[in-house]
C-alpha cells in the first residue's frame, strides 16, 4: 500500500531535550516537505526535499532541521524544542514538485 | 504569495444540501489543488485542476478554476455526515520547488 509513515505519533518532552520525528515513503518520490499546522495558522511549510541530500527552508525554518540521506527517509529534527514548537507536524510527499501532496498521518509534539 | 485565502472560515449545511467553497490567491499558477482533512489526521489529496481548465469534476466534486480573477471554487453536491472535515486549497506557482503553500481552510459540517 502507498503510504507516508510518521513516528512517533505522540510525543510529550521537555524545553531542550533533542528529538527526532521519522518520516518515510515507499512510492519512490522525489520531494518530501515537512509542515506544522496551528489553529488560525494554517499548514506552514518548515523543510522541503527534492531529492537525496537537496534540502531547502520553507517558511518557517526557524529551530528545526532536516536531512535526506535516502530518498524513502526525511526526518525532522528539533534539536532544542522549545514550547512554541508544540504543534502537529505533517510530512508530505510528492511525484513532482507541484504536484498531488500525499501525506502521513501526523505527529502531535508537545513542548513543556 | 501565491496562498490561498478560503471562504467562509466554516459552513454548516443539513445532509443532502450543496456546499460551495472559494479560494482566492494573488499571483499566477500552474495549477491548484484542493485536500480534505479529517479533525486531527493527514490531508487527502481531493482534485488537482491545471491553469488551463475551467472546470473539473470527479465523483460528487466540481471545481472551477478563473484565472483572471485568480480564484477557484469547490461545490460538493448532496453532501453526507462523511464530508464533514476542513477543506484547503493549495495553489501551485512558478518554478521547480515545492511550494504549495496552505491556507487556513474552511470547515464544513454536514448535519444529519
Amino acid at each position: 500500500e502507498a503510504q507516508v509513515t510518521q513516528n512517533p505519533r505522540y510525543l510529550i518532552t521537555v524545553t531542550g531535550k533533542k528529538l527526532t520525528v521519522t518520516c518515510s515513503q515507499n512510492m519512490n518520490h522525489e520531494y518530501m516537505s515537512w509542515y506544522r499546522q496551528d489553529p488560525g495558522l494554517g499548514l506552514r511549510q518548515i523543510y522541503y526535499s527534492m531529492n537525496v541530500e537537496v534540502t531547502d527552508k520553507g517558511d518557517v525554518p526557524e529551530g528545526y532541521k532536516v536531512s535526506r540521506k535516502e530518498k524513502r527517509n526525511f526526518p525532522l529534527i528539533l534539536e532544542s524544542p522549545s514550547p512554541n514548537q508544540t504543534s502537529l507536524y505533517f510530512c508530505a510527499s510528492s511525484f513532482k514538485g507541484q504536484g498531488e501532496q500525499f501525506f502521513g498521518p501526523g505527529t502531535r509534539l508537545t513542548v513543556l | 504569495s501565491q496562498q490561498g485565502e478560503e471562504d467562509p472560515q466554516a459552513l454548516s449545511i443539513q445532509e443532502g444540501e450543496n456546499a460551495t467553497m472559494n479560494c482566492s490567491y494573488k499571483t499566477s499558477i500552474n495549477n491548484l489543488q484542493w485536500y480534505r482533512q479529517n479533525s486531527g489526521r493527514g490531508l487527502v489529496h481531493l482534485i488537482l485542476i491545471r491553469s488551463n481548465e475551467r472546470e473539473k469534476h470527479s465523483g460528487r466534486l466540481r471545481v472551477t478554476l478563473d484565472t483572471s480573477k485568480k480564484s477557484s471554487s469547490l461545490l460538493i453536491t448532496a453532501s453526507r455526515a462523511a464530508d464533514t472535515a476542513s477543506y484547503f486549497c493549495a495553489p501551485a506557482g512558478g518554478g521547480a520547488t515545492n511550494k504549495l503553500i496552505f491556507g487556513t481552510g474552511t470547515l464544513l459540517a454536514v448535519q444529519p
